[in-house]
Parts: structure tokens; sequence; C-alpha cells
């Protein structure tokens, strides 16, 4: 079992829609939680993080955890053509950051 | 401006000659790792430094050496590529050992090996 899974998607979804994106992991010790965003072409970029469970907001951007599930999410509202990218789940454990394998986002106007 | 600065962008190279991928951040990091990305696998961590000199191994490190003979350097050597190497390579950098800061990507490396 990998310690992070991602739906690698793609996912398709019209402008201003509301957006689900979500992981789960293996090992209940971990306490952070990150979301990169990478445009095509790009490295990651750092987009929200959360500490152990609940919800953080951020704009248009609500990242959610729930530890007893093991379950994070990325909710995007009012998504917008420039959301288009591939967003990846992150976890830092054991020296390294555990990515997901990154969900493909398409935002279509 | 702060950045990570891979050098080359894109390369193509035959099997068994040896190349160097550079990686250069300015931001006096301690952490430095690279990464290969491959469709369906995602983000693989193939080596680390935590500082100079301290080096080790991540997730898929064969074939594969790296050095840190200065804070802000930590190039990627492939001594003899092999096909199997074809990838996107992304160096990366970070405040502090303990990742739970944002880690800064270079630009990425498009290796290719015929």
């Amino acid at each position: 079992q990998k310690e992070v899974e991602q739906d690698p998607g793609p996912l398709s979804v019209p402008e201003g829609a509301i957006v689900s994106l979500n992981c789960t992991y293996s090992n209940s010790a971990f306490q952070y939680f990150m979301w990169y965003r990478q445009y095509s072409r790009k490295g990651p970029e750092l987009l929200m993080y959360t500490y152990s469970s609940g919800n953080k907001e951020d704009g248009r951007f609500t990242a959610q955890v729930d530890k007893s599930s093991k379950y994070i999410s990325l909710f995007i509202r009012d998504s917008q053509p420039s959301d288009s990218a591939t967003y990846l789940c992150a976890i830092p454990g054991g020296g390294k950051l555990i990515f997901g394998q990154g969900t493909e986002l398409s935002v279509k106007p | 401006e702060a950045q990570v600065t891979q050098n080359p962008r894109y390369l193509i190279t035959v099997t068994g000659k040896k190349l160097t991928v550079t990686c250069s951040q300015n931001m006096n990091h301690e952490y430095m790792s690279w990464y290969r990305q491959d469709p369906g696998l995602g983000l693989r961590q193939i080596y680390y430094s935590m500082n100079v000199e301290v080096t080790d191994k991540g997730d898929v490190p064969e074939g594969y050496k790296v050095s840190r003979k200065e804070k802000r350097n930590f190039p990627l050597i492939l001594e003899s590529p092999s096909p199997n190497q074809t990838s996107l390579y992304f160096c990366a950098s970070s405040f502090t050992q303990d990742l739970n800061t944002e880690a800064f990507f270079g630009q990425g490396t498009r290796l290719t090996v015929v």
C-alpha cells in the first residue's frame, strides 16, 4: 500500500464549479498536510498546508483534514480557468515529502 | 528573487554518456533534494541532503549520485544513463529538514535517454 494515494484524474469541470480533490494516507503519525499546485512545464508550488485535523481556508481554497479516516481534501470554490493545473497532496515524513500521484484539473470557460 | 535554479531545462543524451544536472538555491536553505516525476507515479525522491557534506538515499537512488560541497549547490550526476532514467527531474530546497515549511522547486529538467 502506498503511503499517500491520490486519484490521478484527469478531472474536467466547467468554470464556476466546486472542485473536490482528495488523498488518503496510511500512517496515523503524520501531522502536517500540504497541497502543491503544478502548472504545465513548471515546478510545484505550495498552495496550502494544515496541521492536524480541521479546516483551513484561503480565499476560494479550503483544505480539510480528517485524521480519523486518514483523508485529506482540497476544495476549490468558483473554479476559474487559471486553476487548471495538477494538484499534489504532500505529507512530510521520514526526512522527505511524500507525494500523492497528483490530480490533473482542467477548468473549461 | 528567491529561487531554485536547475540547468539544463531540456536534455537528450545517449545511453552511457555521463551527465550532470546542476541545482542552485539562493535562500540559504539547509535541506535540498532531488525528485523524479513520472506519469502515474508522481514525484519520487532520489537523494536528499540535510546540510553540506551530508547526503542520503531517497526512494529511487539507483543509477544516481549527488554531492553537497557547498550549501547552495546540489548537483545530480548520472554516471551511465539508461533509457529508464528518462523522466522529469526536480530539485527542491527547504529551510529545515523538518519539511513542515515550504519546499521550493526548480523549473524542472526534462531528460531523455536514447
